[in-house]
């Protein structure tokens, strides 16, 4: 079974501070890892995604994570948050096995203050 | 071009009355899937439809609640006799191939039962 796991529901960071969101995941086979942001009343949207090969992902908006498997563990940082990057953001896995299922996160909300 | 759409975008029902949901996928998109998103909590997995076809409908929580997706592109997610537990957005997203893992997401229906 598949599951995710995001370290702190809030996080808070000053405009030009790094940001580090910690996903750790559990997964029987190897994982697709991704993370997405939501912004207030809208659908979630894809940041980036690990599936095989670099182990540093560079995704949109800045944002990069790096999967490394012997802490199952797939971060996301960005050097120099910016207030727009305020939403929640989500960590998730996937695997195919016949079906496709993906299991997210519960989600940590990023706070930038000014 | 289009994304995911879904309508209504805000629905209120009584506590019994039956609801639809309708997602308009993104045309062509093979994969179809439908998420629960309860406030505070990260998306949760219902079912995934590939073209027509109910692949996995493994996280509709009771039998009250029905999907289908009868020609393979507009699919409908059913909720009878609804409860307050199933206040919640629903999410739609799809994606272009079978085995193709980045999800496109709707806006969602928020549903409030009262």
């Amino acid at each position: 079974a598949q599951s995710v796991t995001q370290l702190g529901s809030h996080v808070s960071v000053s405009e030009g501070a790094l940001v580090l969101l910690r996903c750790n995941y559990s997964s029987s086979v190897p994982p697709y890892l991704f993370w997405y942001v939501q912004y207030p009343n809208q659908g979630l949207q894809l940041l980036l995604k690990y599936t095989t090969g670099a182990t540093l992902v560079k995704g949109i908006n800045g944002f990069e994570a790096e999967f490394k498997k012997s802490e199952t563990s797939f971060h996301l940082t960005k050097p120099s948050a910016h207030m727009s990057d305020a939403a929640e953001y989500f960590c998730a896995v996937s695997v195919y096995t016949g079906g496709f299922k993906t299991i997210f996160g519960a989600g940590t909300r990023l706070f930038v203050k000014a | 071009g289009a994304g995911v759409s879904q309508s209504p975008r805000y629905k209120v029902a009584k506590r019994g009355q039956d609801v639809a949901l309708r997602c308009d996928p993104i045309s062509g998109h093979v994969s179809l899937f439908w998420y629960q998103q309860a406030l505070g909590q990260g998306p949760e997995f219902l079912t995934y439809f590939q073209n027509e076809a109910q692949l996995d409908k493994s996280g509709l929580p009771s039998d009250r609640f029905f999907a289908e997706r009868p020609e393979g592109s507009v699919s409908t997610l059913k909720i009878q006799r609804t409860q307050q537990e199933d206040s919640a957005v629903y999410l739609c997203a799809s994606s272009l191939r079978a085995r193709a893992y980045e999800q496109y997401f709707g806006p969602g229906t928020r549903l409030t039962v009262t």
